[in-house]
Formats: C-alpha cells, sequence, structure tokens
C-alpha cells in the first residue's frame, strides 16, 4: 500500500518570503498522481497543484511550484511571494491511475505566515 | 449547479445512535467518494461510488455504508456510532475519466457523545 510522509507537522513564514513544505512518498508503481491541497479554516479541501509522475518538468502554478524528484520519492511544494491568505493545513496526496483509485494523504503541515 | 456541498455542516449525535450525512456534487460528476479526517490527521478513504455502484472501499467496518443517486447526490451512513467515529467527513466528486483532483465539500463536523 501506498504511504504519504510529511514531516513537518508546522512551518512558518514571513510574508513576502518563500517557504518549502516537504513531501515524501512510498510506491512501487511507476506511474502515479501527486498532489497538494489546501484546507483552510472553512475546512474544503482546494487543490493547490498537481504532478504526474511520468512528467519529468516540474508543475508551477503562480506562486506555487513543487519539486519533484521521482527516484527519491520526494514531492516538495514551494510557496513563493507567501501572502496572509496562504495561512492553511497544506496536504500531500498520492493517486494511483485508474478510475476507482482514491487519494492517500500525509498528515498535514500546518502553515503560519506572519505580517 | 457548480461546487460540492455538504449538509448539515455540524451534527451532535450520542453514541449508538445512526446518522446520515449528505452530499451534492456537481453536475456530471459520477464519481463520489467520502473520507474520514480524525482531527490532526490527513483524510482517510471511506469508499467510493461510481454511477451509484460501490467500486473501492477503504479499511471501515460495514456499519459505513453509502449510497449514490441519478441527481448526482450522495450519503454516507453510519450506523451504532462510536466516540472514534468523531470526525469531519469529507465528500469529493470528479467527473468520470479525470485524472486530476477531486472537487471537495467543506465537511460534516460529527461529534459522537
Amino acid at each position: 500500500a501506498q504511504t504519504v510522509t510529511q514531516s513537518q507537522p508546522e512551518m512558518s513564514v514571513q510574508e513576502a518570503e518563500t517557504v518549502t513544505l516537504s513531501c515524501t512518498y512510498d510506491t512501487s508503481e511507476s506511474d502515479y498522481y501527486l498532489f497538494w491541497y489546501k484546507q483552510p479554516p472553512s475546512r474544503q479541501m482546494i487543490l493547490v497543484i498537481r504532478q504526474e509522475a511520468y512528467k519529468q518538468q516540474n508543475a508551477t502554478e503562480n506562486r506555487f511550484s513543487v519539486n519533484f524528484q521521482k527516484a527519491a520519492k520526494s514531492f516538495s511544494l514551494k510557496i513563493s511571494d507567501s501572502q496572509l491568505g496562504d495561512a492553511a493545513m497544506y496536504f500531500c496526496a498520492y493517486r494511483s491511475p485508474g478510475g476507482n483509485t482514491p487519494l492517500v494523504f500525509g498528515k498535514g503541515t500546518r502553515l503560519s505566515v506572519i505580517a | 449547479e457548480t461546487g460540492v456541498t455538504q449538509s448539515p455542516t455540524h451534527l451532535i449525535k450520542t453514541r449508538g445512535q445512526q446518522v446520515t450525512l449528505r452530499c451534492s456534487s456537481q453536475s456530471g460528476h459520477n464519481t463520489v467518494s467520502w473520507y474520514q479526517q480524525a482531527l490532526g490527521q490527513g483524510p482517510q478513504f471511506i469508499f467510493q461510488y461510481y454511477r451509484e455502484e460501490e467500486n473501492g472501499r477503504g479499511n471501515f467496518p460495514p456499519r459505513f455504508s453509502g449510497l449514490q443517486f441519478p441527481n448526482y447526490s450522495s450519503e454516507l451512513n453510519v450506523n451504532a456510532l462510536e466516540l472514534d467515529d468523531s470526525a469531519l467527513y469529507l465528500c469529493a466528486s470528479r467527473p468520470s475519466g479525470a485524472n486530476d483532483g477531486y472537487t471537495f465539500g467543506s465537511g460534516t463536523r460529527l461529534t459522537v457523545v
């Protein structure tokens, strides 16, 4: 079974600075999908960024980018120019290919943004 | 209709009771999944429905059951509630064939006393 590990329970960053959240995963599959979700106090999981394992290029969405290291099974999230609205729980998630495969989540990292 | 809507937002039940949680998904979202998120933890997969049939299940006992309806709504039923069932229950849906991440609702916070 796949597992996802987030080793940083809490992180903080100064407004406008850059922060990196870590995620490692364990799998024997060669093709899969990786995601970062944001969960603000409103509780709704919001998709931040996704990466397909067969794509070597790291995904980027505006201020959010990932460092995907397939051999190391590492998938870190970099947030640039941090904003107060970035404060939330961030979850790394893994999904196998196929129609009925669920998301496997890590335990999350709570990010605080300091004004 | 856009988004995923869950009801109720909060619920308090007594141990041993039964509860039904509801989810209304976006039109065209044939796949719906339910997750349990205990306090301080990541969501755990309960089960998934595709076109009204269960097609995947996590490590949850049979007292957790579900239904999916043709109008893209779904239910999570939990019988014989236990204190450990206290959690945030999240509904997530996506169109069939999509490899993107799911669209999540804001969840139902269930407290069992």
